[in-house]
């Protein structure tokens, strides 16, 4: 186990409606990353943390949010569900020291949570 | 802009004979390397990376990859496969030179291998 936990597991939706999954990085880790990993498809990077700041962002719409407290665990909001948000949402956590991203440390993964919207 | 491709969905092995998984990448600058594996329901595992260094890196379970900078590859093999290794496999590159290393993951690789 890596020490990354994410809650819920599972959830469920309606169209339209707002999620919030949180994320517990592993204890010493300061840098959040969230992923969302459709079916049959490798994850797709969401938006990194780091020091309670989003320092990084990949193609997602703004209706995708986040945020990390001073404890580093994070939180991804989601409003106005899509049927294709459907998919497992994973969390990263890692250590930045130094320049944030180029670091070349290890992201370790927590076992995710998968949201249906239907 | 960064990419992987995993150009097999699947990969079938007999037990006890050599598995490789391919995979190959693009990015700008120099590459950071790594795999992971997934089993069902659960999330990704580090197996191993490459930085810089020795071209073979060794990773966790028996794993090791080989870099081949101008082939851009960075293929997963291990001498001897089990029934437990059967699993999604996924490469992933982050480019060094990036402000802020986006990991940019392949679209994995499912290893089944047969007792």
């Amino acid at each position: 186990e890596t020490g990354v936990t994410q809650s819920p597991t599972h959830l469920i939706k309606t169209r339209g409606q707002q999620v919030t999954l949180r994320c517990s990085s592993q204890s010493g880790h300061n840098t959040v990353s969230w992923y969302q990993q459709a079916l049959g498809q490798g994850p797709q990077f969401i938006f990194q943390y780091y020091r309670e700041e989003e320092n990084g962002r990949g193609n997602f719409p703004p209706r995708f949010s986040g945020l990390q407290f001073p404890n580093y665990s994070s939180e991804l909001n989601v409003n106005a569900l899509e049927l294709d948000d459907s998919a497992l949402y994973l969390c990263a956590s890692s250590l930045s020291v130094g320049i944030v991203g180029r670091d070349k440390n290890i992201q370790y993964f927590g076992a995710g949570t998968r949201l249906s919207v239907l | 802009a960064q990419s992987v491709a995993q150009p097999e969905d699947q990969v079938n092995v007999a037990e006890g004979n050599p598995l490789t998984v391919k995979c190959t990448y693009s990015v700008s600058g120099n590459p950071y390397l790594f795999w992971y594996v997934q089993y069902p329901n659960r999330g990704l595992q580090f197996l191993l990376k490459y930085i810089t260094g020795d071209n073979l890196v060794k990773g966790s379970y028996g794993f090791e990859a080989e870099f081949n900078k101008s082939q851009t590859s960075f293929h997963l093999k291990k001498p001897s496969a089990l029934v437990s290794d059967s699993a999604l496999y996924f490469c992933a590159v982050r480019d060094a030179t990036d402000s802020w290393g986006k990991f940019q993951f392949g679209a994995g690789t499912q290893v089944v291998v047969t007792p």
